[in-house]
């Protein structure tokens, strides 16, 4: 299986605040990387797939960037709903795989 | 669009269990099917994927030659066989429409003697 890292595990933000995750892959996905939000209670849902295609219906404030084992969520101003567990995963081969999650929480 | 998992609940180690997912609201056969877990707080993890005819399925390594997925177009419901559980599968489960992005409820199994 592909291996999925992101990092951080955890982070504390303010409303307003730009915040950034990180994914790597263990080998070379293209661009078959997709982010998910995972709200306690919800269930999960896609926000960007092929790892910079906004899905229909999601803030602007979320962008997607990278490609090849290298990748990056962004929300440009954080929102009181944007706090939650965002999980990468990969779509590249036969067996999909996430990466462990980035919790983000009030600061 | 619906989807409803069944079939979970308490087990010991070495058991079995299968989980069903039935679908509605959208055009079953058409799309593959998968299954994630959560290990409840903890992450999301990859299970196991069907093509829309049955004929391609794939696994994660952790679960492969113990699970089988399988699914019946005609009732529009899609399994999880699980065979030799470990207590690190208890878990919910979730079925979901990767394509589309419809996820379960989720179904919670629990491995534990």
């Amino acid at each position: 299986d592909i291996q999925m890292t992101q990092s951080p595990s955890s982070l504390s933000a303010s409303v307003g605040d730009r915040v950034t995750i990180t994914c790597r892959a263990s080998q070379d996905i293209s661009n078959h990387l997709n982010w998910y939000q995972h709200q306690p209670g919800k269930a999960p849902k896609v926000l960007i797939f092929t790892a910079s295609t906004l899905q229909s219906g999601v803030p602007s404030r979320f962008s997607g960037s990278g490609s090849g084992t290298d990748f990056t969520l962004t929300i440009s101003s954080l929102q009181p709903e944007d706090f939650a567990t965002y999980y990468c995963q990969q779509s590249y081969s036969d067996s999909f795989s996430f990466g462990p999650g980035t919790k983000v929480g009030i600061k | 669009v619906q989807l409803v998992e069944s079939g979970g609940g308490s087990v010991q180690p070495g058991g079995s269990l299968r989980l069903s997912c039935a679908a509605s609201g959208f055009t079953f056969s058409y799309f593959w099917m998968h299954w994630v877990r959560q290990v409840p707080g903890k992450g999301l993890v990859w299970v196991a994927r069907i093509s829309g005819d049955g004929s391609r399925t794939n696994y994660a390594d952790s679960v492969k030659g113990r699970f089988t997925i399988s699914r019946d177009n005609a009732k529009n419901t899609v399994y999880l066989q699980m065979n030799s559980l470990r207590a690190e599968d208890t878990a919910v489960y979730y079925c979901l429409n990767w394509s589309e992005d419809y996820w379960g409820q989720g179904t919670l199994v629990t491995v534990s003697s």
